[in-house]
């Protein structure tokens, strides 16, 4: 059972577009929010998180945003940059220091 | 660079074998996770240890085991290799119990042939 979904494998945006990367959680219990970016040949990075006591955080380029009521959160990045070319995972977890459930990745693609 | 070392990075071997990966943690981290990519997939929590001690366990096999040496170090063992278990395989490594914001190494993909 997948519980945190990332349903787009791949999205290509225009550089200097804005690019928007979708998540969608199944369990309800779920309180906090990370996303990752991954390069080829690297473990992932920590990018941004949130809490399930905001809607929104913002650092820099990048905005995560959370609906909870409809289980849904989304990254947000402006404007997008060539070096933003990578795979990001979303993850989720019921509590800071419990396990983290990883979605399969979006990969996006900045076209220069 | 993260400051978490996994060695080897890259790993192949026949089905039936045993192989161990190493952690090195980021000085400081008292916990460390590991985590399986398979092809295609989101990263899957296998167990974390902290200072030592095993504090959470994920979806690990019986035939895969992890320990956390004094020094910090971990090793993670997997036994009795199937086919499916080819995958790459993450360490992280956090100051605390909170895996947010957790560092991750580059990974050992291993191969099993």
């Amino acid at each position: 059972d997948q519980q945190v979904k990332q349903n787009s494998p791949s999205l290509s945006v225009q550089e200097g577009r804005i690019s928007i990367l979708n998540c969608d959680y199944t369990n309800s219990m779920f309180d906090y929010f990370l996303w990752y970016k991954k390069y080829p040949a690297e473990g992932p990075t920590f990018l941004i998180s949130i809490s399930s006591i905001k809607d929104k955080n913002e650092d820099g380029r990048f905005t995560v945003f959370l609906n909870k009521s409809a289980k849904h959160l989304s990254l947000h990045i402006v404007p997008s940059q060539p070096g933003d070319s990578a795979v990001y995972f979303c993850a989720a977890s019921e509590e800071m220091e419990e396990k983290l459930t990883f979605g399969t990745g979006t990969r996006l693609t900045i076209i220069p | 660079d993260s400051g978490v070392t996994q060695t080897p990075k890259h790993l192949i071997t026949a089905t039936g074998q045993r192989v161990t990966l190493r952690c090195s943690p980021r000085s400081g981290d008292l916990s460390v996770y590991w985590y399986q990519q398979s092809l295609d997939q989101g990263l899957q929590f296998l167990i974390q240890y902290y200072n030592g001690e095993e504090r959470a366990k994920g979806n690990i096999l019986e035939r895969f085991s992890a320990q956390q040496f004094p020094d910090l170090h971990s090793e993670l063992n997997l036994s009795s290799l199937e086919l499916g278990d080819s995958a790459l395989y993450f360490c992280a490594s956090s100051p605390g119990q909170a895996n947010t914001e957790a560092f991750f190494g580059q990974g050992t993909r291993l191969t099993v042939v």
